[in-house]
């Protein structure tokens, strides 16, 4: 089974609105990463949060990380239309720099 | 940098047929994974390997499947023979042993018919 789970599966906001999405996973991690993936095209990586870290930020993007509820949430503020696209929170329990994606979150914003 | 290549973009075989994916990771980048995406099953990792040596396949469906990485620029995955179940979209990444960030190359779409 995957080891990380979006919540929601789909989400539709307008533009200018702030999208939050959800991830929980089942084991301890060192890191998580999330990453976005447009139509048609391979994932890219947008930001990491570290075990022992809280909350993140760049740009647009706040992550949070609650390891004692085995959770993240990826929030986007001030959404744009190019911000379409599915979103995957991956984790990283081991020290072979294996990742495992949930099933993502497909993201969209209307203008 | 021109990122990670996969060859060919989009592929379409018939059952039975061999295919082969190909896939030349970022100049200097040690580790590679090639994945697989499906409506159904979500992104699964399929093998990695570290200095061109396998890892781990554990995610390898079956005998059918092969990867290899004769050297650190290139990489095939080879399905042999192919099955309509083996549609997907097949994705290499890269990343350098000392970070975390996985750089994604296009992906090969795969029809089987």
């Amino acid at each position: 089974s995957q080891q990380g789970e979006e919540d929601p599966q789909a989400l539709s906001i307008q533009e200018g609105e702030n999208a939050t999405m959800n991830c929980s996973y089942k084991t301890s991690i060192n890191n998580l990463q999330w990453y976005r993936q447009n139509s048609g095209r391979g994932l890219v990586h947008l930001i990491l949060i570290r075990s022992n870290e809280r909350e993140k930020h760049s740009g647009r993007l706040r992550v949070t990380l609650d390891t004692s509820k085995k959770s993240s949430s990826l929030l986007i503020t001030a959404s744009r239309a190019a911000d379409t696209a599915s979103y995957f929170c991956a984790t990283d329990n081991n020290a072979g720099n294996m990742l495992t994606f949930g099933g993502g979150t497909r993201l969209m914003v209307k203008p | 940098d021109a990122g990670v290549i996969q060859s060919p973009r989009h592929e379409v075989t018939e059952m039975g047929q061999e295919v082969t994916l190909r896939c030349k990771p970022i100049s200097g980048h040690d580790y590679l994974f090639w994945y697989r995406q499906t409506m159904m099953r979500g992104l699964e990792l399929l093998i990695y390997f570290n200095n061109n040596v396998p890892i781990d396949d554990s995610g390898m469906p079956e005998d059918r499947f092969s990867a290899k990485m004769p050297n650190a620029s290139f990489s095939t995955l080879k399905i042999q023979p192919s099955e309509p179940r083996d549609s997907a979209v097949y994705f290499c990444a890269s990343i350098h042993g000392g970070g975390h960030e996985q750089y994604f190359g296009p992906g090969t779409r795969l029809t089987v018919t």
